[in-house]
């Protein structure tokens, strides 16, 4: 069975600190691996995808195969980052998304 | 392009009810798929629908259902409802069967 499993419900980072989102999947196929996050009052919106490999607003995300992780990263945290992420799974086939439950991070000026 | 709308945003209803949401794709998408979001279970998916068809169905007991028409527009209902139906129900667009999922504003919904 899938599992996304992100194990900080909330994170608190201090302006220009890096911050890292932790998440962990469980698949047993080539699972498609997402972050996706929502700001205050605005809906849910892609921020990576694994396969596009690319950075947006300076976060980047690398998958683990070995680790089964899938960890965002960003150098120099902003204020304007401070909102809820998920980390999301896709399997082989499907296109329904598996979410974790979130990571509320806060960026504290 | 207009993104993907959800009607009505906020519903009242009464244990024992049903209910019918609605959600509107982005123009040219034929896949839509629903989600729940609760504080306690957070965003669980609940079923897809392409090209009127249900392609995948996640782990909700049979008194949540679906349809997609031929516009592409998708009801969800919910019969009976109970206490634990309350939450953020999300509706997501995407072009194709694999394609990015764009996400509604979501309809609230309160059972009491």
């Amino acid at each position: 069975a899938q599992r996304v499993t992100q194990p900080e419900k909330l994170l608190s980072v201090f302006k220009g600190a890096p911050v890292e989102l932790k998440c962990n999947y469980s698949y047993s196929g080539s699972p498609e691996l997402f972050w996706y996050v929502q700001y205050s009052r605005q809906r849910l919106q892609l921020l990576l995808r694994h396969i596009s490999r690319e950075s947006i607003k300076g976060f980047t995300a690398d998958l683990n195969k070995g680790e089964t992780s899938f960890h965002l990263k960003k150098p120099f945290a902003q204020e304007e980052d401070s909102a809820m992420y998920y980390c999301a799974l896709k399997g082989t086939g499907a296109n329904n998304l598996f979410f974790g439950t979130g990571t509320r991070l806060t960026v504290i000026p | 392009k207009a993104g993907v709308t959800q009607t009505p945003r906020y519903l009242i209803k009464t244990r024992g009810q049903q209910v019918t949401l609605s959600c509107s794709p982005i123009s040219g998408h034929r896949s839509v798929s629903w989600y729940q979001q609760t504080p306690g279970q957070g965003l669980q998916f609940l079923f897809e629908y392409f090209s009127e068809t249900q392609r995948n169905k996640g782990n909700f007991p049979g008194r949540f259902s679906g349809r997609q028409f031929s516009n592409s527009r998708s009801e969800m209902n919910v019969s009976t409802l109970e206490l634990g139906d309350s939450a953020l129900y999300l509706c997501a667009s995407s072009l194709a069967s694999q394609g990015e999922q764009y996400f509604g504003p979501g309809t609230r919904l309160t059972v009491t």
